[in-house]
């Protein structure tokens, strides 16, 4: 059974960089088929997918974010990080980390996108 | 504001039935595959359909999706308290902004 386990500071304080880790276990990173993401929840408010990237070390991000986040992934390790530089108040939440798939079917020229494992994620606050 | 509009809450009794609806432009939906995640309280997002339609093994076929359009709609026969929770739509977004989207969410009260 694939687990995911996210860890990193509780507390960030402003203007710093938040830096989470994500480690997978039960299965392969390195796996063709899946991506490898960072979804985040504001308390009290929705779900905000932050960005993702492939074993190869490929990135993509929420445009809305892209300005600060860096996504890498060590294979050796099995794990992927995420670095969220500048943050203010706005950016505490909850943090996960997921697999997903992400793939065009041709044909129909559409998207399949969904994100199949989570994470049991992390609240990181930014305070002073 | 979210890119995907679903209504805040929705209520049904026990053994009732009840749909959350998902809606979005051709840029998301409408072009796109649609999944759904339920949110227990104080736990970690779970996939209940992806693909609009499809079920991962292990959820029971009281849950179900469909699209039309841009729109999407989850639907839960048979309500049970357990399926108190939030729920939310997800797709991807192909426009100049393209990237992963979710909608806001709903909450579900079983009464």
């Amino acid at each position: 059974q694939l687990q995911l386990q996210e860890s990193g500071p509780g507390l960030v304080k402003p203007s710093e960089t938040l830096s989470l880790t994500c480690t997978v276990s039960g299965g392969s990173i390195s796996s063709s088929s899946y991506y490898w993401g960072w979804i985040r929840q504001p308390p009290g408010k929705g779900l905000e997918w932050i960005g993702s990237i492939y074993y190869s070390g490929s990135t993509y991000y929420n445009p809305s974010l892209k300005s600060r986040v860096t996504i890498s992934v060590d294979t050796s390790k099995n794990q992927f990080s995420l670095k969220l530089s500048s943050v203010t108040a706005a950016d505490t939440a909850v943090y996960y980390c997921a697999r997903h798939i992400r793939d065009i079917v041709v044909v129909v020229a559409a998207t399949l996108y969904y994100f199949d494992y989570w994470g049991q994620g992390t609240l990181v606050t930014v305070s002073s | 504001q979210s890119v995907l509009t679903q209504p805040p809450s929705v209520s049904a009794a026990p053994g009732q039935k009840v749909t959350i609806s998902c809606s979005g432009s051709s840029s998301n939906i409408g072009n796109n595959y649609v999944s759904w995640y339920q949110q227990l309280p104080g736990t970690a997002p779970k996939l209940l359909i992806y693909d609009n339609n499809k079920r991962p093994s292990g959820i029971p076929d009281r849950f179900s999706g469909s699209k039309s359009g841009t729109s999407a709609t989850l639907g839960i026969t048979g309500l049970q308290t357990g399926d108190e929770a939030d729920y939310y739509c997800g797709t991807w977004d192909s426009s100049l902004s393209a990237g992963g989207v979710f909608g806001g969410g709903t909450k579900l009260t079983v009464l």
